[in-house]
């Protein structure tokens, strides 16, 4: 399976606690993305990378939360501190390095649960 | 700016009848528009999009949308709807300057047996 993969699926954790989720995109593709999608809602976006770099964060990426993709592979999410409102799907999109509008894949999400 | 309209939260259709979901979008340049569909508790799948040349896209599981420049719009369609579509779906446009997704709130199908 060549598709984007997303771990873990899901993740109960307490108030307080500090959390982190990993994304594998396609391999050639260059683009990474992050959105967040709470329950009746559509995707809001976090954060991209394209290789290494960390091109944009949303106002809703609080300072609790950061990202990485060091080795311009795989992202990690992590959000410190968690509270019951961070509570949501979390999605990774990849893209290819084709022209400036690519077409987006979407991996399976994270979904995390605080208590 | 650019945005997306869903019309819509719930649609239901009886088994076999025409599906039609309703996307409108506002786009300062030529758009390129995307339909996913979510199936409960999954990722986004790629149903079909719209980037230049043919107005009317055919994507999978027998959807199309036709691309209305004058209507700023980009209705999905499925001609005889089944129990498998069931889903929420929805419409989005890629942004012009950081390439990011911009949604609609998503339009959940019902199918009626």
């Amino acid at each position: 399976d060549t598709g984007v993969s997303q771990n873990p699926r899901h993740k109960i954790t307490k108030r307080g606690q500090n959390v982190t989720f990993r994304c594998d995109p396609i391999s050639e593709h260059n683009r990474l993305y992050w959105y967040r999608q709470t329950l009746g809602q559509g995707p809001e976006f976090l954060t991209y990378f394209q290789n290494e770099a960390q091109l944009e964060k949303s106002r809703l990426l609080s300072d609790r939360f950061s990202a990485e993709r060091p080795k311009g592979s795989f992202s990690t999410l992590e959000i410190q501190r968690t509270e019951q409102g961070d509570s949501a799907m979390y999605l990774c999109a990849s893209s290819s390095p084709q022209g400036n509008r690519e077409t987006q894949y979407f991996g399976p999400g994270t979904r995390l649960l605080v208590l | 700016a650019q945005s997306v309209t869903q019309l819509g939260s719930h649609v239901s259709v009886s088994e076999g009848a025409l599906v039609l979901l309703r996307c409108n979008y506002s786009s300062s340049v030529p758009p390129y528009l995307f339909w996913y569909v979510q199936y409960p508790n999954q990722g986004l799948q790629l149903l079909l999009k719209y980037t230049t040349g043919a107005t009317l896209v055919k994507g999978i599981n027998g959807f199309e949308a036709e691309f209305k420049k004058s209507e700023t719009s980009f209705h999905l369609t499925k001609p005889s709807a089944h129990m498998s579509d069931a889903a929420e779906y929805f419409c989005a446009v890629i942004s012009d300057s950081n390439y990011q997704l911009i949604w609609g709130a998503g339009t959940k199908l019902i199918i009626k047996p």
